[in-house]
């Protein structure tokens, strides 16, 4: 069974720090993975995919991929208040199935 | 990334009775996909909406409960029928553009059984 690991949380950051959030997947095969942030009461947001081992930025945000450790990370640097919300991972496996699945989100709270 | 329009945004229900909620996309999507949020927890998918056949449901979930009409491209409902207590959940509605491109979910619908 396909698993997306995520440790719940909640994180506290004070503004201006780097938040870390990491994500461990069980399916092996899994190509594409992405980070949702979605804040209490709204629907998730996508803010970063990525495919490839390494590192892609956008902004503040850089994901981190490790394929070969099944890891998957968000780091948000100079982190505002506004960034607090909860963040989800997901990873696309395919095989034939388009859906992703999601792990159950980690809560950031950044401290002004 | 494509728009998304899902309603109703809420609605609060008695039990026993139905709920249809819709989702109309600005353009045509391949993917489309249905799921629960359940409170404080992650997205669970119920099924996923295939155009001109039958939608496919994950383990858990079947179309007598929730049936699922895909009648083209850009448009796809969801019923949550005979509602319980247990229903009461966010359902939201997901097209894909492309794996890569990760999907865009709607504003979901906050159902409340009473």
């Amino acid at each position: 069974q396909k698993e997306v690991e995520q440790n719940s949380g909640p994180l506290s950051v004070p503004e201006g720090a780097i938040a870390s959030l990491n994500c461990t997947y069980s399916d092996r095969v899994s190509q594409s993975f992405f980070w949702y942030r979605q804040y209490s009461g709204k629907s998730p947001e996508l803010i970063m995919s990525i495919y490839s081992n390494g590192d892609k930025e956008d902004g503040r945000f850089t994901a981190q991929l490790n394929k070969a450790s099944q890891y998957v990370s968000l780091l948000i640097r100079d982190s505002q208040p506004s960034d607090s919300a909860t963040y989800l991972c997901a990873s696309y496996s395919g095989a034939g199935s388009y859906q992703l699945t999601f792990g159950k989100g980690t809560k950031l709270s950044v401290i002004p | 990334s494509a728009v998304i329009s899902q309603k109703p945004s809420r609605d609060i229900c008695q039990r026993g009775t139905s709920l249809t909620i819709q989702c109309q996309v600005d353009s045509q999507v391949t993917m489309m996909f249905w799921y629960r949020q359940q409170p404080g927890q992650s997205l669970t998918l119920i099924a996923t909406a295939n155009q001109g056949s039958e939608a496919t449901y994950e383990s858990g979930f079947v179309i007598d409960k929730f049936p699922i009409s895909r009648p083209n491209l850009t448009f796809s409902t969801l019923t949550v029928s005979n509602m319980s207590p247990e229903d009461s959940s966010i359902y939201l509605c997901s097209v894909g553009q492309g794996v890569r491109n990760g999907y865009t979910f709607g504003s979901g619908t906050r159902l409340t059984v009473v």
